[in-house]
């Protein structure tokens, strides 16, 4: 069964990057109909869908994050990224990684990651 | 973009059923037959439990049935049981991305 899992800091200073890695297992992330992507939820709130990137190197992001998100493909190690520019306290949340096969909403998630931002 | 409208909680008793529901636009809910729900545990991931409006993935109870009229899809569980109290979120295709509801607390009386 495939797996997700997130890595990376728990804390991020406000206007630095954040930067996040999610692990694939148990499935290849060079599968043609497969797209591996990264959703958030602030604390008490609702799902954000913040974007996708398929092994081919194509991206497709949230148009209200477009211009501070960066979401990168590794298939030599089966690993895709989140980098997150220029963050505030508005960018707290528990960030998870998922795929999408097909068109559909993801349907695979990870078990999610908590990141603060905070000086 | 505005975020998919969901009541803030539901409730109702075991066995009995419960409806949520999710209203968008024409943009997205009412554009597209792209509609999914997703069940969500304290402290857990979400899970995928309806996609493309009405269709379950393998494993999910036939408890759970999706629908859409309009700008408007609903989410109906039938047979309460208790570990059904959740957080439910809707999500919709709105042309180049994905959009979700706020969630709905259900709490099984």
């Amino acid at each position: 069964q495939l797996q997700l899992q997130e890595s990376g800091p728990g804390q991020v200073k406000p206007s630095e990057t954040l930067s996040l890695t999610c692990t694939v297992s148990s499935g290849s992330i060079s599968s043609t109909n497969s797209y591996w992507g990264w959703v958030r939820q602030p604390p008490g709130k609702g799902l954000e869908w913040i974007g996708t990137v398929h092994y081919s190197g194509r991206t497709n992001y949230n148009p209200s994050l477009k211009s501070r998100v960066t979401i990168s493909v590794d298939t030599s190690n089966n690993q895709f990224s989140l980098k997150l520019n220029s963050v505030t306290a508005a960018d707290t949340a528990v960030y998870y990684c998922e795929r999408e096969v097909g068109g559909t909403s993801p349907d695979s998630w990870g078990q999610g990651t908590l990141v603060t931002v905070s000086s | 973009q505005s975020a998919l409208t969901q009541p803030r909680s539901v409730s109702g008793s075991p066995g009995q059923s419960v409806t949520i529901s999710c209203t968008g636009t024409s943009s997205d809910v009412g554009g597209y037959n792209y509609v999914s729900w997703y069940q969500q545990h304290p402290g857990k991931a979400p899970k995928f439990i309806i996609y493309d409006v009405s269709k379950r993935p393998s494993g999910v109870p036939d408890r759970f049935s999706g629908s859409k009229s309009g700008n408007t899809a609903s989410l109906t569980i039938s047979g309460l049981q208790a570990d059904d109290e959740a957080d439910y979120h809707c999500c919709s295709y709105a042309g180049s991305y994905w959009v979700f509801g706020g969630g709905t607390k259900l709490t099984v009386l």
